[in-house]
């Protein structure tokens, strides 16, 4: 009984790197969406994707993010050039896709650490 | 814009009541929802209102007046595993776009 998975749990990275986080959404789910979390900050939206399609990237910064959802395989959250300031917890969640207004299942998120 | 405005933090007492407030101003409202979230681990799902009026969920309940863009909490017999982060959220616009307020911190003491 598969939740929503997302590797690593901890990355770490030198300023300049690329960042690649992984999230698998739960079995049957086939929406997925990303948010960011700062320290005494809340969940901050940043794209919502179906199968192959990008549906709503407006909370996405313009340059170094982008995000993918393949016909197979996990969703990617990719950060180029990594700044100090990416540094966050980056949580997935997925939902059935069957109507509007669904319910969010939330991974354990990847905690990015950018040196 | 979207405002969702929650307390930063509160305390409680184990076994005691306390109620956790949320008011918002968001263009569109298709529901809110609370989350809880333990340090370091994924937010889990506690309670859906979309109509005006109290859900009750054994010792979690969630009040809505839509007209006040007003929300509550309700945690009862409170535990000690009941410290952690309580996340108010709202559907905005269409879609399935959520958005979170920053969270209240509660602390359960003795």
């Amino acid at each position: 009984n598969a939740g929503v998975m997302q590797n690593p749990r901890h990355l770490v990275r030198r300023r300049g790197q690329e960042a690649r986080l992984r999230c698998s959404p739960m079995k049957g789910h086939s929406h997925v969406y990303w948010y960011r979390q700062l320290p005494e900050e809340g969940l901050k939206f940043m794209v919502y994707l179906q199968k192959e399609n990008i549906i709503d990237e407006s909370g996405m910064p313009k340059e170094r993010f982008s995000a993918e959802f393949p016909k197979e395989g996990p969703s990617i959250l990719r950060i180029q050039q990594v700044v100090r300031g990416d540094s966050a917890a980056y949580f997935c969640a997925s939902s059935p896709g069957f109507s509007l207004n669904e319910k969010l299942f939330f991974g354990s998120g990847t905690q990015l650490s950018v040196l | 814009g979207q405002n969702i405005d929650q307390p930063t933090e509160m305390t409680a007492t184990e076994g005691a009541i306390v109620q956790i407030n949320c008011t918002y101003q968001t263009s569109g409202f298709n529901g809110l929802f609370w989350y809880q979230q333990h340090a370091g681990e994924a937010p889990t799902f506690l309670s859906y209102n979309v109509l005006d009026g109290l859900e009750e969920k054994g010792r979690f309940s969630s009040f809505l007046s839509r007209s006040k863009g007003y929300s509550y909490l309700l945690l009862k017999e409170l535990q000690m595993k009941d410290s952690a982060s309580y996340l108010c959220a709202v559907f905005t616009g269409g879609g399935n776009k959520l958005t979170f307020g920053t969270g209240t911190q509660l602390k359960v003491e003795l």
